[in-house]
């Protein structure tokens, strides 16, 4: 299985920004880069998605290195509802999402 | 706005009862998973689905069986439930697009006494 590597827990401060570091050196070619995020006792959620360049949506931005071997999610104002835990997680060919421990992220108010 | 549907939020059933966990999508996936998640484990995949009877296994399938006899229901049995299968199940589907994202139900979370 596609492997990816995160730090166990983060903290942040409400309305600051949040970078979530990502490392997936054994990435291929054609794997994306998905983000998925779970607020307690709920499922995970959609984050965003890319392969090679950065990714903007509404939620947040994805930085992908040029090597492809790691990815930072960046949060730009984290609030107490981004309190959650963030999955990083490759799709690779075979369609399955293998999903590691992810990063605990905590907001300080 | 409910895309993932999941028959049942909280569930308690007997050991040695027959379980089914229900799940429907409206999006016209091809692929459906189902998960458990555990504490200090993560979610781990049971099997999943990238077509009406068409099953995969996962990483941890003894003890369950998967039917999807229609393409937005993918349904999780139990065949004889037992204390140690007490945990979150997950159900999700995708297109079979790698450039989509998965849409996750939200969570039955069974007990087994």
């Amino acid at each position: 299985d596609a492997k990816t590597t995160q730090p166990n827990s983060m903290e942040s401060n409400e309305e600051e920004p949040v970078h979530l570091p990502c490392n997936h050196s054994t990435i291929s070619g054609t794997d994306y880069i998905h983000w998925y995020r779970q607020l307690p006792s709920q499922g995970p959620e959609y984050v965003i998605h890319g392969l090679t360049s950065n990714v903007n949506n509404r939620m947040a931005s994805l930085a992908i290195a040029e090597d492809r071997k790691s990815s930072t999610l960046i949060l730009h104002r984290a609030t107490l509802r981004d309190a959650a835990v963030y999955y990083c997680i490759l799709r690779v060919p075979g369609q399955n999402f293998v999903f590691g421990p992810g990063t605990r992220l905590s907001v300080l108010p | 706005d409910v895309k993932v549907t999941q028959s049942s939020r909280y569930l308690v059933k007997r050991t040695g009862e027959k379980v089914f966990l229900e799940c429907v999508q409206d999006m016209d996936h091809e692929n459906m998973f189902w998960y458990r998640q555990d504490p200090g484990l993560g979610l781990r995949l049971i099997y999943f689905s990238y077509d009406v009877k068409m099953k995969e296994k996962g990483d941890i399938p003894e003890g369950y069986s998967v039917s999807r006899e229609k393409k937005e229901r993918f349904s999780l049995i139990l065949e004889s439930a037992s204390t140690n299968q007490t945990s979150m199940y997950l159900c999700a589907s995708s297109l079979w697009n790698l450039n989509t994202e998965a849409f996750f139900g939200q969570g039955t979370r069974l007990t087994v006494v």
